[in-house]
């Protein structure tokens, strides 16, 4: 069974620029987060779909957006990058629909690391 | 809110020796989940252990193990026998319902020496 997918593995853009991720999830799984990690910040939460609706939204600026498509796959969008959007952009699809105490183990995918010159 | 924290930055441990790193929460659900994940140099997120915290024994995964203090809100990961390989990075994390997205600690760094 192929794990979760996220492409490209690398990037590397200019101030100013715009940049989409893409994830595909595992086979079956509706629901997928996407993660900023930082060293300073850690783990922060960008934002949650299920069946093509966003469900929660991190505290990110409005340039960062995403979307999902009815296969399950993910992208996210960042416009106008700033040296501060450099990071690892993590992936992670899930089974479970989030339904309170369920077991929602999430599966991550090795991440697009951005760096922004 | 729900929280976890994560107090220990570093740890180190020689091979073949037992470490533990610890994790703390708070949460408002009733039932909820807390999961142990590595993340070595590769950066793929790994699932290492995970506890329900309805059941009572603590879970255990080969050389790995929990202690789930549920009163305390506490929730250590016991590595016995370290390897070289167990070098990483160690989030303790717990997904919150109501928010549809995990809570992480900051992340303890591992490293285990030869």
């Amino acid at each position: 069974k192929a794990g979760v997918t996220q492409t490209p593995r690398y990037l590397i853009k200019t101030r100013g620029q715009q940049v989409t991720l893409s994830c595909s999830p595992i086979s079956g799984h509706r629901s997928v987060s996407w993660y900023q990690q930082t060293p300073g910040q850690g783990l922060q939460f960008l934002f949650e779909y299920f069946s093509e609706t966003q469900r929660n939204k991190g505290n990110f600026p409005g340039r960062f957006s995403g979307r999902q498509f009815s296969n399950s796959r993910s992208e996210m969008n960042v416009s106008t990058l700033e040296l501060g959007d450099s990071a690892l952009y993590l992936c992670a699809s899930s089974l479970a629909a989030w339904v309170t105490g369920s077991n929602t183990e999430a599966f991550f995918g090795q991440g697009t690391r951005l760096t922004v010159v | 809110a729900q929280t976890v924290t994560q107090s220990q930055p570093e740890m180190s441990v020689q091979e073949a020796e037992t470490v533990t790193l610890s994790c703390t929460y708070d949460t408002s659900e009733n039932n909820y989940y807390l999961f142990w994940y590595k993340q070595p140099p590769s950066r793929q997120m790994i699932l290492v252990i995970r506890q329900e915290a309805y059941k009572q024994q603590n879970a255990t995964e080969n050389r790995f193990s929990v202690n789930f203090q549920k009163a305390a809100k506490s929730f250590s990961l016991k590595i016995s026998d370290s390897q070289l390989g167990d070098t990483a990075m160690y989030f303790c994390a717990s997904p919150s319902a109501g928010t549809y997205k995990y809570i992480f600690g900051t992340g303890t760094r591992l490293k285990v020496l030869a």
